[in-house]
């Protein structure tokens, strides 16, 4: 089993829509969760921590799960600007490096 | 987060030849990292690069193809050696805030 899998899309939907994005974890000891955004030919960039509790910012929602060693991201009233590859990362456990998954390529249709 | 920029962002090299990326964080910073992403692939940890010390390899990456240097805490350089064409990447550096990886703009290698 990868470290990190996430469905890699690409996701087609609507202007307004509401998105969301699983990934799994297989180190049942990873504490630290992030969802990153890339733009094309661009850096990965932080999009937000994803914390025990779930946490939300603006249009986007994070949560984790434990016990089913995923965590997830929401996006609703998706813009056209949403349109990119979303990675979601956790540390490795045993020192703290932070791994990342393949992505989800997000395409929002105007 | 701290401001990171690589050099150069781009270039296109000769198969057999290598190729030494600079990365510099406008301030000082314990850890730094260098990550490759591969065409339509994720980010893969290469090593850490440690301040005064031999960088800390991940396994599949070996010093004698991708030797790194960190002479001081906002500088590292990471060289590819004896290129070939399955080292056509995006190779990237990276510092970490408090728990979050921070990445610079990469550079886009093309090996012919």
């Amino acid at each position: 089993r990868k470290e990190v899998e996430q469905d890699p899309g690409p996701f087609n939907v609507p202007e307004g829509a509401t998105v969301a994005f699983n990934c799994t974890y297989s180190n049942s000891a990873s504490q630290s969760f992030f969802w990153y955004r890339q733009d094309c030919r661009k850096e990965p960039k932080l999009l937000m921590s994803v914390y025990s509790s779930g946490n939300e910012d603006g249009r986007f929602t994070a949560q984790l799960n434990r016990a089913s060693q995923y965590i997830s991201l929401l996006i609703r009233d998706s813009k056209l600007s949403d349109s990119a590859t979303y990675l979601c990362a956790v540390n490795r456990g045993r020192d703290d490096k932070i791994i990342f998954g393949k992505g989800t390529r997000l395409h929002i249709l105007p | 987060s701290a401001v990171i920029s690589q050099k150069p962002s781009r270039d296109i090299c000769q198969r057999g030849t290598s190729l030494t990326i600079q990365c510099q964080v406008d301030s000082q910073v314990t850890m730094m990292f260098w990550y490759r992403q591969q065409p339509g692939q994720s980010l893969t940890l290469i090593a850490t690069a440690n301040q005064g010390s031999e960088a800390t390899y991940e396994s599949g990456f070996v010093i004698d193809k991708f030797p790194i240097s960190r002479p001081n805490l906002t500088f590292s350089t990471l060289t590819v050696s004896n290129l070939s064409p399955e080292d056509s990447s995006i190779y990237l550096c990276g510092h970490r805030g408090l728990y979050e990886q921070y990445f610079g703009p990469g550079t886009r290698l093309t090996v012919t």
